[in-house]
């Protein structure tokens, strides 16, 4: 398996606070993704990263936040999470661009009350 | 608008059977299309890619199509076996080659029944 390690895997917080998901990566990729999972969306990207510092939006970038100031860490952030953002957050790595697989975490379950 | 369908219904095999699950998308023209299997509580494992120049790819018993002027991509299991029920995602790079992320259909629920 690839790896990669996300962090929290359970998380359960209030509206109006902060929350920072980690993605943590062995393989030394250079891309980097986010997605959430939703019942009758499927996976949605919402931020990704092509580089140390390097990052752009998303289909569902809104209210989210992201940082990668190492190649193995790529951070995700609700700056004041809403009970929209309640889902499953999933992080990817991959070596290239469309042509190559991409390899998932297993994910974190977010819950906002 | 740009869309990814996949079987919304779950698709029930007989063990031993072939299943074929399909992706049809409108408005891209992907280079690339991927599938994944997913399995409950985990994250989506890569399974096969094909490029828009292929028009099948087999890795064992999997094999898959890519037709783009029908817009769809069949994925087939032959000789199905109970530990292939999982969902299946198909993929496409809607950018056409760019890094920025694919695109997921909903995904097809495969059940293989003993």
């Amino acid at each position: 398996d690839a790896g990669i390690t996300q962090s929290p895997r359970h998380k359960v917080t209030e509206t109006g606070t902060p929350v920072t998901l980690r993605c943590h990566q062995t393989e030394n990729h250079r891309y980097m993704y986010w997605y959430r999972q939703d019942p009758g969306h499927g996976l949605r990207l919402i931020h990704y990263s092509y580089g140390v510092k390097d990052t752009d939006k998303g289909e569902v970038s809104d209210g989210y936040s992201v940082s990668r100031s190492k190649t193995e860490d790529f951070l995700l952030t609700l700056e004041s999470a809403t009970s929209s953002q309640t889902s499953v957050y999933f992080c990817a790595i991959s070596e290239g661009d469309g042509n190559q697989p991409q390899h998932f975490g297993d994910g974190t379950r977010l819950s906002i009350l | 608008s740009q869309k990814i369908e996949q079987n919304s219904e779950a698709l029930n095999i007989q063990e031993g059977k072939t299943a074929t699950l399909t992706c049809n998308y409108t408005n891209y023209s992907p280079a690339y299309l991927q599938w994944y299997r997913q399995d409950p509580g985990r994250g989506p494992v890569f399974l096969l890619l094909i490029r828009e120049n292929e028009k099948e790819k087999r890795k064992e018993r999997l094999k898959v199509t890519f037709d783009t002027t029908l817009k769809q991509s069949l994925f087939h299991i032959t000789a199905s076996q109970p530990a292939d029920s999982a969902t299946y995602l198909c993929a496409l790079d809607a950018s056409g080659g760019g890094a920025d992320g694919l695109t997921f259909g909903k995904g097809t629920h495969l059940i293989i029944q003993p």
